[in-house]
């Protein structure tokens, strides 16, 4: 079992749609979560990160945490041909992440 | 540009040949992070630096590999006898100090390939 899990994709949504991403860890003790788009051919590049069960909200991204589950998603409103890209979850067992661990990541299309 | 800034940007060597890159982190970044990525991949955790201690170091560091931050500032990573295998994107990353949670901010990489 790989410890941080993502649907490869491609995941395809309408200009305009939600485009909801999904992630799942293995360790129980992890304690930090972040999503990273990475544009084709370029670095990662944090959008948020969360680390309370629940809801955060930035602009038109909103991450989502459910310890218990071991699950963490990020819901992107009102999706652009500008969101195309690919959504690398990444998560730590400590809050001082020296040691992060990515999932391969889920390749998102917005179609105009 | 005040963002993390990594050179070369490209190398391409052959194999057996030494190559080093060099990292340098957000001014007043304290804990500088160099992981790996090939294609299709997520980023791989290589080591950990906070200011010029070399905290961590993952099993995927190799012999062949050696990490330096000498001053608490600029890092570089070397790789010496270089294989195919060691063709990869070649990520640095920066924290802040004094965060609960301390989000890491990539460099634009460099990307190896050996022949």
């Amino acid at each position: 079992q790989k410890e941080v899990e993502q649907n490869s994709g491609p995941l395809s949504v309408p200009e305009g749609a939600i485009a909801s991403l999904n992630c799942t860890y293995s360790d129980r003790g992890s304690q930090s979560f972040f999503w990273y788009r990475q544009y084709s051919g370029k670095s990662p590049e944090l959008i948020m990160f969360i680390y309370s069960n629940g809801d955060k909200e930035d602009g038109r991204f909103t991450a989502q945490l459910n310890k218990a589950s071991q699950y963490v998603s990020l819901l992107i409103r009102d999706s652009q041909p500008s969101d195309s890209a690919t959504y690398l979850c990444a998560v730590n067992r400590l809050a001082n992440n020296n040691d992060m661990r990515f999932g391969a990541g889920t390749r998102l299309t917005v179609k105009p | 540009d005040t963002g993390v800034s990594q050179n070369p940007r490209h190398k391409i060597t052959k194999r057996g040949q030494n190559v080093t890159f060099r990292c340098d982190p957000i001014s007043e970044h304290n804990r500088l992070y160099w992981y790996r990525q090939t294609l299709g991949q997520g980023p791989e955790f290589l080591t950990y630096f906070q200011n010029e201690a070399q905290l961590e170091k993952s099993r995927l560091l190799s012999d062949r590999f050696s990490a330096e931050r000498p001053k608490g500032s600029f890092s570089t990573l070397e790789i010496q006898r270089t294989e195919q295998g060691d063709s990869a994107m070649y990520l640095c990353a920066s924290s802040p100090p004094g965060r609960e949670v301390y989000e890491q901010y990539f460099g634009p990489g460099t990307r190896l390939t050996v022949t």
